[in-house]
C-alpha cells in the first residue's frame, strides 16, 4: 500500500543534543510537510517543501531544519533540542494543487 | 491569519444518540474545509472534505459561510466513532491545512 512512514516512531534524546526524524512515501506527491503536536495542541504546520522549494513558517524557530534529498524522503533536523521541543512530530504529504494531506504515524520526540 | 475553532474539547454521548462536533474558522475569502480523524493508536485521516459534500461512516458536514461554520453531524453515533476530530481549512488548493485543537467524541454503550 502507498503510504508514509515515519521513522523511528519513538525517540528519545537529550537536552541540547541533536536529532533527525525521518520521513518518506511511496504516493510520489511533490509536496511534503512537517507539523508539531503537543498534548491537547492542534497539529502546528512547521515547514513544508512544495517540490523542491522550501518554505517555512514565520513562527518556525531556527533550531528546526529541514533536508529534502529527493522526491520520497524528508528530514526534520533539531539542532539543539530543548524540552520545549518535545511533542509529536507528523509528516505528511499531498499532491500538487489538492491541499488534502495524508499523514504518517508520527514520531514522538522525548527530551531528557 | 485564518483560525479554526472547535470549542469542545471532549464531547461524550450514547450510542444511538446524533452527534455534532461544532467547527469554527476565521478566514475572509473562501476557504477550503476538512474533517480529519485519530482513532486510538492510527495515524490522522482524511474524513471529508466539503467540496465533496460526500456522506462518509454516516458523517456530514455543510459549509455555512454566513456562520462560517463546519459542523460535523451523524444522526446516529456508533462505538466505533469514539476518536479524536480535527477540523482543518485551507486557504487555497495549494496552501497548507490548518487544524483546530481537537475534539474527543466518546461513545457510551
Amino acid at each position: 500500500d502507498a503510504m508514509v512512514i515515519q521513522n523511528p516512531r519513538y525517540q528519545v534524546t537529550q537536552f541540547g543534543k541533536p536529532v533527525t526524524l525521518s520521513c518518506s512515501q511511496t504516493l510520489n506527491h511533490n509536496v511534503m510537510y512537517w507539523y508539531q503536536q503537543k498534548s491537547s495542541q492542534a497539529p502546528k504546520l512547521l515547514f513544508h517543501y512544495y517540490d523542491k522549494d522550501f518554505n517555512n513558517e514565520a513562527d518556525t524557530p531556527d533550531n528546526f531544519q529541514s533536508r529534502r534529498p529527493n522526491t520520497s524522503f524528508c528530514f526534520l533536523d533539531i539542532r539543539s533540542p530543548g524540552l520545549g521541543d518535545a511533542a509529536m512530530y507528523l509528516c505528511a504529504t499531498s499532491r500538487g494543487q489538492a491541499p488534502e494531506a495524508f499523514f504518517g504515524p508520527g514520531t514522538r520526540l522525548t527530551v531528557l | 491569519a485564518q483560525r479554526v475553532t472547535q470549542p469542545e474539547k471532549l464531547l461524550s454521548v450514547f450510542k444511538g444518540a446524533p452527534v455534532e462536533l461544532k467547527c469554527n474558522y476565521s478566514y475572509s475569502g473562501s476557504p477550503e474545509l476538512f474533517w480529519y480523524v485519530q482513532y486510538s493508536r492510527q495515524r490522522l485521516q482524511l474524513l471529508l472534505r466539503h467540496i465533496s459534500r460526500e456522506s462518509i461512516k454516516g458523517f456530514t458536514a455543510d459549509l455555512n459561510k454566513g456562520e462560517t461554520s463546519f459542523h460535523l453531524k451523524k444522526p446516529f453515533a456508533q462505538e466505533e466513532d469514539s476518536a479524536m476530530y480535527y477540523c482543518a481549512l485551507s486557504k487555497s488548493g495549494n496552501t497548507p491545512l490548518v487544524f483546530g485543537k481537537g475534539t474527543r467524541l466518546s461513545v457510551i454503550a
